[in-house]
């Protein structure tokens, strides 16, 4: 069965780096999204993309976060410079057209330290 | 904006019994909603899709429902079994342009020998 893939499945990074997180969304499949998790709270949207472009944002994804699809399979999240509050776990989606069932990956866990 | 709800926030039961979670939501206005397991420390596993014109969907032992109008939908679970405990979640998507799933807290799910 088709799945989301993302790597690395956690990741420690210093305060201040910049991270990449990483995600294979299933192959037929033209909508990707940005998740995201803080330990013990609701899952959060981040960003969905379409066409080679941000198709919605949310209040969380400012100038420290971008998105691209480098090529035909990936899908990646860029970090700029990580904070504390930058830890969570960080989930990959994807669904075939924009309001189709989506589909996730089994997360990224970063922890800034 | 968007507020979803769900109760219980936890429940256990022995095994056997049938149940059901609850999730409410506070603009009609929606798409379609989405049913969800996590299990701990993993990704999101879709289990239904259910769209705003239909009244029920089932796959399985599963079942959901949805009364837009009311902002409600239930997620029956039949004869429970230990491999249903989990984090079950709700998230509903928007009427308009937007293609975001805004999530629910979750319901903790324990089934007992």
């Amino acid at each position: 069965e088709p799945e989301v893939t993302q790597t690395p499945s956690h990741q420690v990074t210093q305060m201040g780096q910049e991270v990449i997180l990483r995600c294979v969304p299933i192959s037929n499949h033209l909508y990707f999204y940005w998740y995201r998790q803080i330990l013990g709270q609701k899952v959060e949207f981040l960003v969905s993309f379409y066409n080679n472009e941000i198709s919605e944002k949310s209040e969380i994804f400012d100038d420290q976060f971008s998105v691209e699809r480098p090529d035909g399979s990936n899908f990646t999240l860029k970090i700029r410079s990580t904070k504390l509050e930058d830890s969570a776990m960080y989930f990959c989606a994807s669904s075939d057209y924009r309001a189709t069932e989506a589909f996730f990956g089994q997360g990224t866990r970063l922890t800034v330290v | 904006k968007q507020e979803v709800t769900q109760i219980p926030a936890a429940l256990s039961v022995p095994e056997g019994e049938n149940l059901v979670l609850n999730c409410s939501f506070t603009d009609s206005a929606i798409y379609n909603l989405q049913w969800f397991r996590q299990d701990p420390g993993k990704g999101l596993t879709s289990l239904l899709l259910i769209q705003s014109s239909q009244r029920e969907q089932t796959s399985g032992r599963l079942n959901a429902s949805l009364d837009k109008s009311s902002g409600r939908s239930t997620l029956y679970i039949a004869a429970s079994q230990p491999g249903d405990s989990a984090t079950y979640l709700c998230a509903v998507r928007p009427e308009t342009s937007g293609s975001r799933l805004t999530f629910g807290e979750g319901t903790q799910l324990t089934v007992n020998p």
